[in-house]
């Protein structure tokens, strides 16, 4: 198994443009989340999907960032319009049952 | 959720066992203690978790006391590239199996040579 896949790898933008990262998760599993890790706030849960629902979204930072799964296989997080203090590191996750988590390798993402 | 502690930092001698300490004095009956480790600048790695018993899995193992406030991850030999940051958390099955954990800032692993 190729493992959590997410794209771009690394992304920069000028403020105010939208942006869009992409997930594919482990194929199988049924749960997936949305992380950001910067250094001061470290590693946030957005969102979390169980078979393409979203359950919870109380993670979201603000109306500018939405989230959607419109099948097993594929997430988008996007951010509308970006700002400078979006930049950071934007994991994607997968769990199948009870099983533990699985990070991708991550999308750095850089607002100027 | 229970909060967790762990010291910021701490260095290992390679070929020695590494200790790594987490309070979590708060934690509930349903809940378990995971440990990840993440490498620079890769997502993070699932270790081991447990709920009450200790546990052994190929990379690591994990010792919990009798009370669960406390737990202590064990990397029996470690070696250079068990250098990383980790994190100890406790999370929760829900129905339907969501798991909500809280990463915490963790423990910078120097494995010195």
């Amino acid at each position: 198994d190729a493992g959590v896949i997410q794209s771009p790898r690394h992304e920069v933008t000028e403020m105010g443009q939208e942006v869009t990262l992409r997930c594919k998760p482990i194929s199988g599993h049924n749960s997936l989340f949305w992380y950001r890790q910067t250094m001061m706030r470290g590693l946030e849960l957005l969102i979390y999907f169980n078979n393409n629902v979203p359950i919870d979204d109380s993670g979201m930072p603000e109306d500018r960032f939405s989230a959607k799964m419109p099948n097993a296989s594929f997430s988008t997080l996007k951010i509308q319009p970006s700002e400078p203090r979006d930049s950071a590191v934007y994991f994607c996750a997968s769990k199948g049952g009870e099983s533990e988590q699985y990070f991708g390798p991550g999308t750095r993402l850089t607002v100027t | 959720d229970a909060k967790t502690t762990q010291p910021t930092s701490m260095d290992c001698a390679e070929g020695r066992a590494a200790n790594l300490p987490c309070n979590h004095s708060t934690i509930s009956g349903n809940e378990y203690v995971y440990w990840y480790r993440q490498i620079h600048s890769q997502g993070p790695q699932y270790i081991i978790h447990g709920l009450k018993n200790n546990e052994t899995n190929e990379m690591a193992s994990l010792i919990i006391t009798e009370d669960r406030k406390s737990s202590t991850l064990i990397l029996p030999h470690a070696t250079l590239r068990d250098t990383a940051v980790y994190y100890c958390i406790v999370g929760r099955f829900y129905s339907g199996g969501y798991q909500k954990v809280t990463f915490g800032t963790g423990t910078k692993l120097q494995v010195i040579p």
